[in-house]
């Protein structure tokens, strides 16, 4: 069965720090990775995707995520965090049609 | 990608009634997946439609509860049926893009049940 784990609940960072969000999942075949951000009361806007080729994909409003298939890992990246950035962020895994899994969600406060 | 159009956006039910929530999609998608999200939780799929054949539930979801209709390749409609509090949450649909191999997602039909 495939799961999506995201270690950390909460997050607060400064604006202007850098942000790691963790993803670690299990998917018995090869996986397609997504990341969403869902602002309070709005609807769900993908940040990006992964299902082959650079490991290292680059997303919208500066965002990118590393496929590490050792790790079964794919954590999201800013190198530098807005105040606009606070939200919550779910990792997701599927494959090619088929349904979505979500992570639990990391809700990320961003600090002026 | 797709485009869907999901309605009501919102609705406020009375407890022992039924809430049929719709999805409209610009073009023909062979499955599609409805989502439920519970207050400050995440996602979790309630079942997937496919047209022609009676939908597939997720554990701990169960048909005559969530009644679904996928009468053709472009329309869906999930049912709340004998509606509760705790059924108070945001519905979605999903269907998957063939083309990029992404998921588009209806703007979510937020529930309150009183």
């Amino acid at each position: 069965a495939q799961s999506v784990t995201q270690p950390d609940i909460h997050i607060t960072v400064s604006e202007g720090a850098s942000l790691e969000l963790r993803c670690n999942y299990s998917y018995g075949a090869t996986p397609y990775l997504f990341w969403y951000v869902q602002s309070p009361g709005q609807g769900l806007q993908l940040l990006l995707k992964y299902f082959s080729g650079d490991t290292l994909v680059q997303g919208i409003k500066g965002f990118e995520a590393e496929f590490k298939r050792s790790q079964s890992s794919f954590n999201l990246r800013k190198p530098s965090v807005h105040w606009s950035d606070a939200a919550e962020y779910f990792c997701a895994v599927g494959n090619a049609g088929n349904m979505l899994t979500f992570g639990g969600g990391t809700r990320l406060m961003v600090k002026p | 990608s797709a485009v869907i159009s999901q309605k009501p956006s919102r609705d406020i039910c009375q407890r022992g009634t039924s809430l049929t929530i719709q999805c409209q999609v610009d073009s023909q998608v062979t499955m599609m997946f409805w989502y439920r999200q519970q207050p400050g939780q995440s996602l979790t799929l309630i079942a997937t439609a496919n047209q022609g054949s009676e939908a597939t539930y997720e554990s701990g979801f169960v048909i005559d509860k969530f009644p679904i209709s996928r009468p053709n390749l472009t329309f869906s409609t999930l049912t709340v049926s004998n509606m509760s509090p705790e059924d108070s949450s945001i519905y979605l649909c999903s269907v998957a893009n063939s083309r990029d191999y992404g998921y588009t997602f209806g703007s979510g039909t937020r529930l309150t049940v009183v």
